[in-house]
């Protein structure tokens, strides 16, 4: 059975600091990953993908995958109280539907 | 509209009852998705259309559950003989392709509560 494994948080930073979120997979097949922020009450909104080993950037995120360890990361730099939310793990295998974790609440303190 | 409407927002019933609950997708896009949330849980996997026809219904839990897409469009997913087991947040989603290879865009939500 493929599985998402996240750590359920809550994660706490100082507003400032890089937040560091990690997610691990059991389907050594699983071919893309993905993260989405969950506001609480909300639906969630996709902020990031990645398909290749390393590293892909955009803005203050940065999601790393690491496809030996069946690995994926997410780092927020210059963490901001807006970011405060859980954050959802989710991989793909070729054009299954995406399995997602339980998700990590981020709480970022002024 | 522009986003995925789902309709109700909020419905409470008794245990054994039928619920229905609807989901209007962006417009063009092809595929649509049923996940269920439950409280301190991840979006988990019910069923998956491409056009009209049910791709991947591997998720659904047991044969009380149901979903259609007839006209490629809209959704609706139907719970018979309803349980308390099956109180969750209903979301639905839709993508302009397939489910690897974009985003998924969600709704708000049907948050359904068994009593």
């Amino acid at each position: 059975q493929k599985e998402v494994e996240q750590n359920s948080g809550p994660l706490s930073v100082p507003e400032g600091a890089i937040a560091s979120l990690n997610c691990t997979y059991s389907d050594r097949g699983s071919q893309s990953f993905f993260w989405y922020r969950q506001y609480s009450g909300k639906s969630p909104e996709l902020i990031m993908f990645i398909y290749s080993n390393g590293d892909k950037e955009d803005g203050r995120f940065t999601a790393q995958l690491n496809k030996a360890s069946q690995y994926v990361s997410l780092l927020i730099r210059d963490s901001q109280p807006s970011d405060s939310a859980t954050y959802l793990c989710a991989g793909a295998l070729g054009n299954t539907p995406l399995v997602f974790g339980k998700g990590t609440r981020l709480s970022v303190i002024a | 509209g522009a986003g995925v409407s789902q309709t109700p927002s909020n419905k409470v019933t008794e245990k054994g009852k039928y619920v229905e609950l609807r989901c209007d997708p962006i417009s063009g896009h092809t595929a649509l998705y049923w996940y269920r949330q439950s409280l301190g849980q991840g979006p988990e996997f019910l069923i998956y259309f491409q056009g009209t026809g049910a791709a991947d219904d591997s998720g659904l839990p047991n044969d009380r559950f149901f979903a259609v897409r007839p006209e490629g469009s809209v959704s609706t997913l139907k719970i018979q003989r309803t349980e308390r087991g099956d109180s969750a947040v209903y979301l639905c989603a839709s993508s302009l392709n397939g489910p690897g290879t974009g985003e998924l865009f969600f709704g708000e939500g049907s948050r359904l509560t068994v009593l």
